[in-house]
């Protein structure tokens, strides 16, 4: 079945550095979207890719879709303590979000 | 007003007790979930109704049973737990569309001793 992979699992940074998640997909996709877990709350949405090749901006972040659809990353500039938390990429197996697969999840850590 | 509300946010039981958690959507969306997230924070789909029909099922084992009284609930009950089901439980909801972003509950927290 489809698998979705984000490496690293785990990311400690001095605040200031910046961060980078990758997300790895088995099969293509036809869309990404990546999500934030704040510790201790939940997995709310923060943007959704859709053309090969995508990248989108906010703010710090910057979210880029692979050309071929099977992998995209996530791009923190100067992590500020507020990015702490756990980050994850989902696709979809099929049409619609029926069927969404998370990523394993990068947990990042900031060292004041 | 919150989106995606579940109940209870904590529930401490023993093994081989009987438990329910209860979802309610105030989104009007048409498709509801269960997500498990063990230790490792690993987010695993357990069930996925569309319009109060199932059309999901993880591999879960038959202890769990989801209920969709209306589009708008999802509840989730656990016959038997054991220690192993003990793990944060998100209810979730979602709209197909362009952009169908999945809305989670707060979760709760099931510790089975």
């Amino acid at each position: 079945g489809q698998q979705v992979m984000q490496i690293p699992q785990y990311q400690h940074v001095q605040e200031g550095e910046d961060f980078t998640t990758y997300c790895n997909s088995s099969t293509t996709l036809s869309n990404i979207q990546w999500y934030k877990q704040r510790p201790g709350g939940h997995p709310v949405f923060l943007i959704q890719l859709v053309k090969s090749g995508e990248v989108k901006k906010q703010k710090r972040l910057t979210f880029q879709f692979g050309e071929a659809k099977k992998n995209s990353s996530l791009h923190i500039t100067a992590t500020q303590t507020t990015d702490v938390g756990t980050y994850f990429c989902a696709g979809p197996r099929g049409f619609g979000n029926e069927k969404l697969t998370f990523g394993t999840g990068t947990r990042l850590t900031i060292i004041p | 007003d919150t989106a995606v509300s579940q109940t209870p946010k904590y529930l401490v039981t023993q093994m081989g007790n009987d438990k329910s958690i209860k979802c309610e959507q105030n989104l009007g969306h048409d498709t509801m979930y269960w997500y498990k997230q063990d230790s490792k924070k690993f987010l695993k789909i357990m069930f996925s109704y569309n319009n109060k029909e199932l059309i999901i099922n993880e591999t879960v084992p038959n202890r769990f049973s989801p209920k969709s009284p209306d589009k708008a609930h999802l509840n989730l009950h656990i016959n038997s737990l054991e220690l192993g089901d003990s793990a944060v439980y998100f209810c979730a909801s979602s709209q197909p569309g362009q952009v169908n972003t999945v809305h989670f509950g707060n979760g709760t927290r099931l510790t089975v001793t």
